[in-house]
This record gives C-alpha cells, structure tokens and sequence, in this order.
C-alpha cells in the first residue's frame, strides 16, 4: 500500500458525460501528478500540482482539468468523454517534485466510456 | 527531452531462473531512472531508483538495476525469478521541466511472464 488513495475504483459512464476522479496523496506530500495510461498511449504525464497550483501540463486535453484542494487532495475532471478517454487514472503523490524524488502511486480510477 | 526505451515488450523464463529486463535512456544529463512494476489490476509500485550514486542500485524483492553510462543503459536484472514476479515492468526517466519540477517518462514496459 502506497498511502495514496484514488476513488472510485472503477467508472462507467456514456459519451458526453463529465466525470471527477479523486485522488488524496500520501500524508506530507504536496506534489500530486495525474496519469493516463491506455493501450494505444501507454502511461502519459497528464499535469501536476504542488502545494495547490498547478505547475505542470502534459499531454492533457482541454476537455481535462485538475485542482488541488487546501487539504492536497486533488481532482481530475474529464468532460464532454469520448470512447477514446477509457483508460486507467492514476493519481501519484511526492514530497516535492524536484528530480529524484519517487513518485508513489494509488492503485488507480479505471473509466470506461460507453 | 528524456526518453526511455524498453527492448522487449515480453520476456519468458521458468522459475529459479535469471532474469533480465533491457532499458536503453536518452538523456542530454546525469539522469534519474526508476523502474517500477504493476502487477495486474494493481497501481504501479517502485522497485529501484538511481539519482547518480551508486551505479549499481539494489532494490525490493531481490531486483538490482545497473547504470551503465558508457552504454546508455539501466536493465534490470534478479538472479532467481519467483512466480510472484510476473508483472508489467516499467522502465523511467525523470525529466525536468522549466518549473523546476520533474515528470515521469514512462518506458512501454515489459511483460514478464514466469513458468512453473
């Protein structure tokens, strides 16, 4: 067990839809990451937050958007879903961000887009 | 950027035997290089890191990964495989970014099948 915990576990939804995904990081850690990984993308870098602001954007699409909450836990909104977005979520927490520090995962959100 | 790139997308061996996964990195620096594994319907768990220390980096459950950077690799290797270790393994590279901050970059990873 990471300490890192993302909820739901599992998502099913139809196209159009919005959906959030949460994720509350490991205790004493301000960096949170998003990631999606799907079969045809492997595990992509979506964006990433520290202490509440967002410092980081990936391969996110602007249909996406994330925040860090005051108590660090964070939310991944996806809207306007499409069949493509069905993937696993995964939500990683570090102390910081700086290079080196290990990235600890949660056990991931799996959506599927109907 | 920093790039990874796993050479075999699957790899067989029996049970007591050696294994070796194969990572190649592209970096313009001293990386950092990670391997992590996910084992099915599960999160993805780290099993080494190296930050520029020692070349050779123990990890858990018996897996060590060499930095070797004349040949621009980090293969991950254990020299008896168990049953439990079959899993997807992921080779990963930090890479920094403007902010100062890193994000993972993430190998197509390898999936490690193990015979009885």
């Amino acid at each position: 067990d990471s300490g890192v915990t993302q909820t739901p576990k599992h998502l099913i939804t139809a196209t159009g839809q919005r959906v959030t995904l949460r994720c509350s990081p490991r205790s004493g850690d301000l960096s949170v990451y998003w990631y999606q990984q799907s079969l045809d993308q492997g595990l992509q870098f979506l964006i990433q937050y520290y202490n509440g602001e967002e410092r980081a954007k990936g391969n996110i699409l602007e249909r996406f958007s994330a925040q860090q909450f005051p108590d660090l836990h964070s939310e991944l909104n996806l809207s306007s879903l499409e069949l493509g977005d069905s993937a696993l979520y995964f939500c990683a927490s570090s102390v910081e961000g700086q290079r080196g520090n290990e990235q600890f995962f949660g056990p991931g959100t799996r959506l599927t887009v109907l | 950027a920093q790039s990874v790139t796993q050479l075999d997308s699957h790899v067989s061996v029996s049970e007591g035997t050696p294994v070796l996964l194969r990572c190649n990195y592209s970096s313009s620096y001293s990386p950092s290089l990670f391997w992590y594994v996910q084992h099915p319907n599960k999160g993805l768990q780290l099993l080494l890191k190296y930050t520029s220390a020692a070349t050779l980096v123990k990890g858990i459950n018996g897996f060590e990964a060499e930095f070797k950077k004349s040949e621009t690799s980090f293969h991950l290797t254990k020299p008896s495989a168990h049953m439990s270790d079959a899993a997807e393994y992921f080779c990963v590279v930090s890479d920094p970014m403007n902010t100062g901050f890193q994000k993972l970059v993430f190998g197509t990873g390898t999936r490690l099948l193990v015979s009885p």
